[in-house]
């Protein structure tokens, strides 16, 4: 059974990137898309994008230019970096695999936005 | 973006009951809509996709419908571990939206 695990710095400076890994086990990460989502505290979910093994993405355009998705299959994981950071951007990122409806999911990781 | 709208927000319900969480895409998305479940502190679980295949493991006292515009999460016979909070996913077209949620408490 594959199991996801986020991974990265708990606090983020306004103005700065925000960096977070989801490692894989149990299973390939190669041949799945691999998805990161969004969730404020007290809010609803928000999909930030994803990303296929083959390193082909799809984001939300809520994010505009400043989301980049990357995998590194040698490692089993896959990483997700967030650029200019303001406090909207605080929130629990999950990480899950999937490319539509998502089955498998990490535990999530808060990231707050505070200098 | 797709809007999706679930209704109600909140609802009070008895171990027992029989419950119907509704949601509403601002456009139509054919069948290409999930369900979740979240408690607190804990990762969303999928419980139906395609709006009405349940997925392995869950209960069959959670049934999905619709097409469409409009679709529906039931419940039948409440049962203790229910009690969460419930989104809709749609994935027909991008970017993936979500609804707001609605939140099942006991009564």
């Amino acid at each position: 059974q594959v199991q996801l695990q986020e991974s990265g710095p708990g606090r983020v400076k306004p103005s700065e990137t925000l960096s977070l890994s989801c490692s894989v086990s149990g299973d390939s990460i190669r041949g799945y898309y691999w998805t990161w989502i969004r969730q404020p505290a007290g809010k609803g979910l928000e999909w930030i994008g994803h990303i296929y093994t083959s390193g082909n993405t799809r984001y939300n355009p809520s994010l505009k230019s400043r989301v980049t998705m990357s995998v590194d299959t040698s490692k089993n994981q896959f990483s997700l970096k967030v650029t200019s950071v303001t406090a909207a951007d605080t929130a629990v990122y999950y990480c899950a695999r999937g490319d539509w409806a998502f089955k498998s999911w990490g535990q999530g990781t808060l990231v707050t936005v505070s200098s | 973006a797709i809007q999706l709208t679930q209704s109600p927000s909140s609802l009070s319900a008895s171990v027992g009951d029989r419950v119907t969480i509704t949601c509403r895409a601002s456009q139509g998305i054919g069948s290409a809509l999930a369900w979740y479940q979240q408690t607190p502190g804990k990762p969303p679980k999928l419980l139906i996709y395609d709006a009405s295949t349940l997925e392995s493991g869950v209960p069959s006292r959670f049934s999905g419908s619709g097409s469409g515009t409009d679709f529906t999460l039931t419940f039948n016979s409440l049962q203790p571990e229910d009690f969460a909070t419930y989104y809709c996913q749609q994935f027909n077209i991008y970017p993936y939206t979500f609804g707001q949620g609605t939140k099942l408490d006991i009564k």
